[in-house]
């Protein structure tokens, strides 16, 4: 079964601090590794991603750092602010066959304290 | 334009009841997409409804089921409600097949059973 593991489960960072969240994924298949935010009450919103074409993606403070021959790709917080507590999901997926071919981490709920 | 709405924000139902929950697609959107997001497993992969048809449907049991509206609003239901099914609903919304990048989540429906 296609899995894409996600840690850690829970992080806390003071504000300023870059949380650093981690994901491996097993089909070699995949093309298309998403990030997603989301707070509370809320849907899933699209936060960042990356194609394994590129080993960096920056976008404002966060940044994907994808490594192609580890199957690992991980979300970096610059700056982190209390606004950017939430829960953040990594996902990956071919870029073809619709919606339902991607597959989501476990999420990783992240507080950042003032 | 109003994004993938989705109602009601929450339900209690009973053990063994059925629920009904609702999802209305972004406008020109005929693909919607169902999840389950459970405390601490991610977002499961339930069914998918193009054109009035299920396309494909995850591992969960027949018990959850739905149907898609000729405006391609869409229905989820739940029989035999059992206290597990408790989660956040998500929908989602995209063209038929395509790009992860341009699917977009409603706010969920919070199933609460006791």
């Amino acid at each position: 079964q296609q899995q894409v593991k996600q840690s850690p489960q829970s992080l806390i960072v003071q504000k300023g601090g870059i949380p650093i969240i981690n994901c491996a994924y097993e089909n070699t298949a995949f093309d298309y590794f998403p990030w997603y935010q989301q707070f509370p009450g809320k849907g899933p919103a699209l936060l960042i991603a990356i194609r394994p074409d590129v080993s960096e993606k920056k976008e404002g403070r966060f940044t994907i750092s994808f490594n192609k021959s580890a199957k690992q790709f991980s979300l970096h917080i610059m700056d982190s602010q209390p606004g950017d507590s939430a829960t953040y999901f990594c996902a990956a997926s071919s870029d073809s066959g619709g919606y339902q071919k991607v597959t989501f981490g476990t999420g990783t709920k992240l507080q950042v304290i003032p | 334009e109003a994004g993938v709405t989705q109602s009601p924000t929450h339900l209690i139902k009973t053990r063994g009841q059925q629920a009904t929950l609702r999802c209305s697609p972004i406008s020109g959107h005929t693909s919607v997409y169902w999840y389950q997001q459970a405390l601490g497993l991610g977002l499961q992969f339930l069914l998918w409804y193009d054109e009035g048809e299920e396309r494909n449907r995850g591992n969960f049991p027949p018990r959850f089921s739905g149907r898609q509206f000729p405006n391609y609003s869409s229905e989820l239901n739940v029989n035999a409600l059992e206290l597990e099914d408790s989660a956040l609903y998500l929908c989602a919304s995209s063209l038929f097949l395509g790009p992860p990048s341009e699917a977009f989540f409603g706010q969920g429906t919070r199933l609460t059973v006791v």
